[in-house]
């Protein structure tokens, strides 16, 4: 099982700062199956980024996916107010899927 | 436009079963795998297995074996996942998602409280 460790597990940051959350495999994840997802109290999960760096249908373009291998980041380029939630990796590369822990990204 | 429709919320008795379902649209419901993930109040997300819709097959996560059944009926275009033997801990979110041209699809989830 690949095992997906998300950093930092917090993340305090003002409104309009860049955001930079890491996402680790245990081993290496196809880039075409490495997303991103968004997700508020109460509410699904809303992907964000796929295929690493592919944004989703209406995602800004504030938000970005980078990386390979192991190592992939999400970049929120200048924070916006809906921005603050928890933030999820996923790889979807094997019949068996996993996620990271989260990084929650919260108001400074 | 592909969709993954789901059930409505549950709720249940310790030591029962819940059937939740998850019907597809705008797309060939034969051709990709379907998962199903849940999410436990204030806990990550967590994958519980997955089926072929075009041969029936499944593969569950060790956690669920023996207490998980996936299904599905071709005729509607709808897969449905069976958990029994209920505990308080298997309150959460329920989700099936699956995984068109590199892009995964969610349903909207289903609520499944257990609770005497």
């Amino acid at each position: 099982e690949i095992v997906l460790t998300q950093s930092p597990g917090t993340l305090s940051l003002s409104p309009g700062e860049r955001a930079t959350l890491s996402c680790r495999a245990s081993q290496s994840v196809s880039s075409s199956y490495l997303a991103w997802y968004q997700q508020k109290p109460g509410q699904a999960p809303r992907l964000l980024i796929y295929g690493a760096s592919s944004r989703a249908t209406g995602i800004p373009d504030r938000f970005s996916g980078s990386g390979s291998g192991t190592d992939f980041t999400l970049t929120i380029s200048r924070l916006e107010p809906e921005d603050f939630a928890v933030y999820y990796c996923q790889q979807y590369g094997r019949s068996s899927w996993t996620f990271g822990q989260g990084t929650k990204v919260e108001i400074k | 436009q592909v969709h993954l429709v789901q059930s409505g919320a549950e709720v249940r008795k310790p030591g029962a079963s819940v059937k939740v379902s998850c019907k597809a649209s705008g797309y060939t419901f034969t051709s990709y795998y379907l998962h199903w993930v849940r999410q436990t109040p204030g806990q990550g997300l967590e994958w519980m297995g997955i089926m072929n819709p075009s041969g029936g097959s499944t593969s569950y996560a060790q956690k669920f074996q023996g207490r998980v059944t996936m299904t599905r009926d071709t005729s509607t275009s709808t897969v449905y996942m069976e958990l029994s033997s209920l505990r308080s801990e298997d309150t959460a979110v329920y989700y099936c998602a699956t995984v068109i041209v590199a892009t995964p699809v969610w349903g909207q989830g289903t609520l499944v409280t257990v609770s005497s």
